[in-house]
């Protein structure tokens, strides 16, 4: 079946530091796989994606490669800030019999320290 | 605004009673998904539709709840005879192709 594993949190992070998110993903068939974030209150917001292998997302400094031969899709940025402090989800879609199906991680759950 | 709206954005309600809710997804994206968030955890896959037709349930959405899509523009959830494990924020979220996207949600309280 289709599953996604998430990098456990909480994460602290100082300003400008490294991040990295971990993701790992059990699939059946050629999913496509995203990386949301959701801020306190508010809905999920499609940060990147990545459609096929070796294919890299990108966006607002974030970034993820599809890595097929591990399953994996790290999430990573070079210098957080303060604003980055939110959840993150990591999932994948799948194109069963009726439509696209997603699964969604756990979440981690990340705070920037000034 | 063009992203998908969802009404009422809090919701609380005594355990036994009828509660709906409704989602306006981006005009011009076909397909349609329910999903039912708890704190801590990522969202849970309730139901999907594609234009009016109601094309997979999930075995989460009970007897108690149900979805609808007239004419395959907004679509409404309702739940029947509410139970306190309903609490929860429920996410709808509307999709061209492969991304989704995903409205503000509906906290539910049942007390």
């Amino acid at each position: 079946g289709n599953s996604v594993t998430q990098m456990e949190g909480p994460v602290t992070l100082s300003e400008e530091a490294f991040l990295t998110i971990n993701c790992t993903y059990t699939a059946t068939g050629y999913p496509s796989l995203f990386w949301y974030v959701q801020y306190p209150g508010e809905g999920l917001q499609l940060l990147l994606k990545a459609t096929k292998a070796d294919d890299k997302g990108s966006n607002k400094g974030f970034e993820a490669t599809y890595r097929k031969e591990t399953t994996s899709f790290h999430l990573e940025k070079g210098s957080v800030q303060v604003s980055d402090s939110a959840v993150y989800f990591c999932a994948l879609s799948d194109q069963g019999n009726t439509g696209n199906q997603f699964y969604f991680g756990t979440g981690t759950s990340l705070t920037v320290i000034p | 605004d063009t992203g998908v709206s969802q009404n009422p954005r809090h919701k609380i309600t005594k355990r036994g009673q009828n509660v709906t809710f409704r989602c306006d997804p981006i005009s011009e994206h076909n397909r349609l998904y329910w999903y039912r968030q708890t704190l801590g955890q990522g969202p849970e896959f309730l139901t999907y539709f594609q234009n009016e037709a109601q094309l997979e349930k999930s075995r989460l959405l009970s007897d108690r709840f149900s979805a609808e899509r007239p004419k395959g523009s907004f679509s409404t959830l309702e739940i029947q005879r509410t139970e306190q494990g309903d609490s929860a924020m429920y996410l709808c979220a509307s999709s061209p192709i492969y991304e989704q996207y995903f409205g503000p949600g509906t906290r539910l309280t049942v007390t």
